[in-house]
């Protein structure tokens, strides 16, 4: 089975301040997805990465999938109020897999 | 609006009762999947069906059971509701060869 870490497990900053997220693994992923949850609701797909050294960016948040496809980091820059929620990130064992495999999640929480 | 819709959206149940969620997606996605959302414990597959006809057992399947009669609806049936079984519930679905994952809005159950 294969597992993702994610960390931090909880963080609490500052509106403005900038923030890294990790997603680790031992196992090759095909492609990874990061997801943000609010509460009561259910998880929303920010991205996907594929490609090894892979980096998007989606307004202030840049995402990096690593070079061996084992691990991926979510960077928030300025972070604001609105980005408070759970990110979860999550990993797709082969091309064409339809199961993920998912972290437990960073709560971020982002204080005005 | 397309997406996946879930009902109910929070049930207080009787230990020993039967229950069923229903969930519907009108994306066409071939691929369905239900998870159980656990404080510290992530997301964790219950059941899949990579298409109509077919079911899978995920992580947790004890205790449940499924049905894919066609592409848009994916029921997850609770046999005897234990208290064990109190969780929010997310059904999700996908395209054919593609990770990602398009989640429902969830079911709270809170088994007594």
């Amino acid at each position: 089975t294969q597992l993702l870490e994610q960390s931090p497990q909880f963080l609490s900053i500052q509106e403005g301040e900038n923030l890294t997220v990790y997603c680790n693994s031992s196992s090759v992923f095909s492609s990874l997805q990061w997801y943000r949850q609010e509460p009561g609701e259910g998880p929303v797909l920010l991205v996907t990465v594929v490609t090894g050294g892979e980096v998007k960016k989606l307004k202030r948040l840049t995402f990096q999938f690593g070079d061996a496809r084992k691990d991926s980091s979510l960077h928030i820059t300025a972070a604001q109020p609105g980005d408070t929620g759970l990110y979860l990130c999550a990993g797709a064992e082969g091309a064409g897999s339809y199961q993920l495999t998912f972290g437990k999640g960073t709560k971020l929480s982002v204080i005005p | 609006i397309a997406g996946i819709t879930q009902a109910p959206t929070s049930q207080i149940l009787a230990a020993g009762r039967r229950m069923t969620l229903r969930c519907t997606q009108d994306m066409r996605h071939n691929a369905m999947y239900w998870y159980r959302q656990d404080l510290g414990l992530g997301l964790r597959l219950i059941h899949y069906s990579n298409t109509a006809g077919t079911t899978g057992k995920g992580e947790v399947p004890d205790g449940y059971s499924v049905s894919r009669a066609n592409t848009d609806d994916f029921p997850l049936t609770l046999a005897s509701a234990v208290p064990s079984q109190t969780s929010v519930y997310f059904c999700a679905s996908s395209p054919q060869g593609r990770g990602e994952q398009f989640f429902g809005p969830g079911t709270r159950l809170t088994v007594l």
